[in-house]
């Protein structure tokens, strides 16, 4: 069974710009969750989408959004772009239901300059 | 509130058993995870325990859970070069599906 691909594996955007980051779930896994990892923050929760709905968010603002289609792929998007939205990206995907075992993909690396 | 706490660094021989700590606040967590992460590398999931458990083994790895003391830990057995990673430990609550993690601790292992 394939993992959680993640694309694009590396990004360089200038500050104001816009981003948008995909995640391919395991085959059968309809909840996607997207963390940012920075050395100052540690891992961090940005949402959780489960069949085409975002059933979670964390504490990030407005500019941070995602969705989520039909067939569990997720996207998500950073506009205004600012050098502290430097990280790692890594989406998490599960079946949703009561284990919430999540398997991570290897991450997006954004370099925001 | 929410918050989990691991040590930041651990040097441990190689063959030697190494143990990493974490401690957390919420009694309501339902699952306590433990991740690897490698250079470069997302996050390999090691293993997990549920909260009504005391003690899970697989393999080389033990883990422990003290719900009176809300401290979960880690044994990984004859430790070797490989096993050289950011662990973090993470707990997620019964009402949604967001981990929470801690800072993660660097494990060395020296030949």
């Amino acid at each position: 069974k394939a993992g959680v691909t993640q694309t694009p594996r590396y990004l360089i955007k200038t500050r104001g710009q816009q981003v948008t980051l995909s995640c391919s779930p395991i085959s059968g896994h309809r909840s996607v969750s997207w963390y940012q990892q920075t050395p100052g923050q540690g891992l961090q929760f940005l949402f959780e989408y489960f069949s085409e709905t975002q059933r979670n968010k964390g504490n990030f603002p407005g500019r941070f959004s995602g969705r989520q289609f039909s067939n569990s792929r997720s996207e998500m998007n950073v506009s205004t772009l600012e050098l502290g939205d430097s990280a790692l990206y890594l989406c998490a995907s599960s079946l949703g239901g009561t284990n919430n075992e999540q398997f991570f993909g290897p991450g997006t690396r954004l370099t925001v300059l | 509130g929410e918050d989990v706490e691991q040590s930041l660094f651990l040097s441990v021989r190689e063959g030697d058993s190494s143990v990493i700590n974490c401690t957390y606040t919420d009694s309501s967590s339902t699952y306590l995870y433990w991740y690897k992460q490698e250079p470069g590398a997302g996050l390999q999931l090691l293993t997990y325990i549920f909260s009504n458990m005391d003690m899970k083994q697989d393999q080389r790895l033990t883990v422990l859970l003290n719900k009176k003391d809300k401290h979960l830990s880690l044994r990984i057995a004859d430790t070797q070069t490989g096993d050289s990673a950011i662990y973090f430990c993470a707990e997620i609550w019964a009402a949604g599906n967001k981990l929470t993690f801690g800072g993660g601790t660097r494990v060395l292992v020296k030949p």
